[in-house]
């Protein structure tokens, strides 16, 4: 695709849900990232892959976090029986290699009510 | 470890008049280092990257190895450039963010 896609744009869902949140990259890009951003706090590390393998999970808040990306291109983020403190908003970002110039998606919002 | 500090959240500035975005940064290696603009309703997108050393938006950053900061300016704001900034840093396989300043130019 021309972009970063990130699917759902918005999502609330009732505490204790679990929820996926879906990233395509752009297409050849071997590189994926995810990230969270909170009012105030800035864009947190989650995760990142390089191909289908994720080398650098430290940024995964809770065991309640997991990421998976299948095929080399789309990868799904799943969040686990969510807290409140999950709201934010979940960016995803891809490069061509590693270390290269990101490209971000535009989020995908999430409230947990 | 490597860590990048932003130490102004919120910078207000006047029209026409100089801007300076603080950053300065933590990394035991060579960093790498980008600035990353975020204007609104619009995705993160890439400012400029102190390798390139070229001008964007007539905004440009110094890697100051010495003090450890990557400071952005510009000597003239307009109001487009209201938007949040973030300064960003190469680490091993990753690439970390300040927690970003919010920048508005008064008209």
């Amino acid at each position: 695709g021309a972009g970063v896609s990130q699917s759902p744009s918005n999502k609330v869902t009732e505490k204790g849900k679990d929820v996926e949140l879906r990233c395509d990259p752009i297409s050849g890009h071997t590189a994926l990232y995810w990230y969270r951003q909170s009012l105030g706090q800035g864009l947190e590390f989650l995760i990142y892959f390089q191909g289908n393998s994720a080398p650098d999970k430290s940024g995964l808040p809770s065991d309640r976090f997991s990421a998976e990306r299948t095929g080399g291109s789309v990868s799904t983020l799943t969040i686990q029986r969510t807290q409140q403190e999950d709201s934010a908003v979940y960016l995803c970002a891809s490069s061509l290699e590693p270390l290269n110039t990101i490209y971000f998606g535009e989020g995908s919002w999430l409230t947990v009510v | 470890a490597q860590r990048v500090t932003q130490p102004e959240k919120l910078l207000s500035v006047f029209k026409g008049a100089p801007v300076e975005l603080k950053c300065n940064y933590s990394y035991s290696g060579s960093p790498e280092l980008f600035w990353y603009v975020q204007y609104s309703r619009q995705r993160l997108q890439l400012l400029l990257r102190h390798i390139s050393r070229e001008s964007i938006k007539g905004f440009t950053a110094d890697l100051n190895k010495g003090e450890t900061s990557f400071h952005l300016k510009k000597p003239f704001a307009q109001e487009e450039d209201s938007a949040m900034y973030y300064c960003a840093l190469t680490g091993a396989n990753n690439l970390f963010f300040g927690t970003g300043t919010r920048l508005t130019v008064i008209p």
